[in-house]
């Protein structure tokens, strides 16, 4: 069975730093990979996913994710954050196998004006 | 497209009475799942339908957990009795394809006390 570890639990940082959240898998098959993002009372959002093809993976605002096959990892960055971003993101990984969508623990970002 | 429906969004009720949650996915999406999310963690499946039929619920508490789909569309998951650690958001999902990723209902949150 897979699983999903998110490094940190809680990142603070200043508007305009540079946020980078670090996801790593354990799954020895072919995975496909998401990030998603919880703001505030919403309810969870896709931010980007990766199946195949260019390893660096484009999502919505501004965000982008890296696969790493090697360190099977998927670390999720942003140049320049706002306070906007203020929320709780989730990596999540599934096989090809199947459709369940196993969940990291997730990472508290608190971006301060 | 509408979203995941749920209701209700709050619930709160005394350890050993019973509780049931609804969810109607988005239109034309087979599978639909229930995720649990405790405060703090990130969410873990509790059951996955694909039309009307089980495919996983092997980390459903079946002992006290249920869940039906009938007719292939709504959803509801029933807790009997419920006990202190089942406070949590109970998180319905909906998928047309693996590769498209979840769309998220809002959730109900359910306090146990």
């Amino acid at each position: 069975a897979q699983s999903v570890s998110q490094h940190n639990h809680h990142v603070i940082l200043s508007e305009a730093a540079s946020l980078e959240l670090g996801c790593n898998y354990s799954y020895g098959g072919t995975v496909n990979l998401f990030w998603y993002v919880q703001y505030p009372g919403q309810h969870l959002q896709l931010l980007l996913k990766y199946f195949s093809g260019d390893p660096l993976v484009k999502g919505i605002k501004g965000f982008e994710a890296e696969f790493i096959k090697s360190k099977f990892s998927f670390n999720l960055r942003k140049p320049s954050v706002q306070w906007s971003d203020t929320a709780e993101y989730f990596c999540a990984v599934n096989t090809a196998a199947g459709n369940k969508l196993t969940f990291g623990g997730g990472t508290r970002v608190l971006v301060k004006p | 497209e509408a979203g995941v429906a749920q209701s209700p969004r709050y619930k709160i009720i005394e350890k050993r009475q019973s509780v049931a949650f609804w969810c109607n996915p988005i239109s034309g999406h087979a599978t639909l799942y229930w995720y649990q999310q405790i405060l703090g963690q990130g969410p873990k499946l509790l059951i996955q339908f694909q039309n009307n039929g089980v495919v996983d619920d092997s980390q459903l508490p079946k002992d006290r957990f249920s869940a039906e789909r009938l007719k292939g569309v709504d959803s509801t998951l029933k807790i009997q009795p419920a006990k202190l650690e089942d406070s949590a958001v109970y998180l319905c999902a909906s998928s047309l394809r693996a590769a498209d990723g979840y769309t998220f209902g809002s959730g109900t949150r359910l306090t146990v006390v």
